[in-house]
């Protein structure tokens, strides 16, 4: 089993629709964070969490650490939200893990 | 906020060529950087781990000879793909860590070796 785990591992969605990309790990972390994947390959960093929540533009990022969960969320989906969003945890040997990305498509 | 600079975007070169990519942290000092590699539709590998002026620790499997990674300074790393070969095609991403633990992702070097 991967420490990290995505889910959905491909989302389709409207424009304008609320979208919610899953984290879950297994283990302890000191620091998790999002990546956008664009379709060329070029990656972006989206957010670094330790707890709370975290929020830039239309993006939202929260994590549970009692849970070993978070959450990336984005409001009124826009086609150039398409990417794969990557969830990476940072676990207590400084170790970074990544989860396999969330391939999202939001449909204009 | 701070940034890792990746150069080049993307690289075609004929096949028995080096290839050489850059990983600058440009406004802080990177106490360790991290190479990864990224398969078609695959998570991202780590390579190897730098720290400035010793030498990197390569991943199982990955040839230090043939992927050579010189950590010459706080804001500066680089790895070189030896005699490239069809299969060296792939996505590299370089990540940089602060002092404090914060890491940081470079922009990514798409290779491609003909």
């Amino acid at each position: 089993k991967n420490e990290v785990e995505q889910s959905p591992q491909n989302l389709t969605a409207q424009e304008g629709e609320f979208i919610t990309i899953n984290c879950s790990y297994s283990v302890g972390i000191s620091a998790l964070h999002w990546l956008q994947q664009h379709p060329g390959g070029g990656i972006v960093s989206l957010f670094m969490l330790s707890s709370g929540k975290k929020k830039h533009g239309r993006l939202i990022a929260t994590i549970n650490i009692q849970e070993k969960h978070s959450s990336l969320h984005i409001t009124a989906s826009h086609p150039r939200d398409s990417a794969v969003y990557i969830c990476a945890a940072l676990n207590n040997n400084n170790d970074m893990r990544f989860g396999a990305g969330t391939r999202l498509t939001v449909k204009p | 906020g701070a940034v890792v600079s990746q150069h080049p975007s993307r690289v075609i070169c004929k096949s028995g060529t080096s290839v050489k990519i850059e990983c600058r942290s440009l406004d802080f000092q990177a106490t360790t950087m991290f190479w990864y590699r990224q398969f078609p539709k695959q998570s991202l590998m780590l390579m190897a781990t730098s720290n400035e002026g010793s030498k990197a620790t390569y991943e199982q499997g990955v040839e230090k000879d043939k992927f050579l990674i010189n950590h010459a300074s706080l804001t500066l790393s680089t790895l070189t793909v030896t005699s490239a070969h069809p299969e060296d095609s792939s996505f590299y991403i370089c990540s940089a860590r602060t002092a404090r633990d914060i890491q940081y992702f470079g922009a990514g070097t798409r290779l491609s070796v003909l």
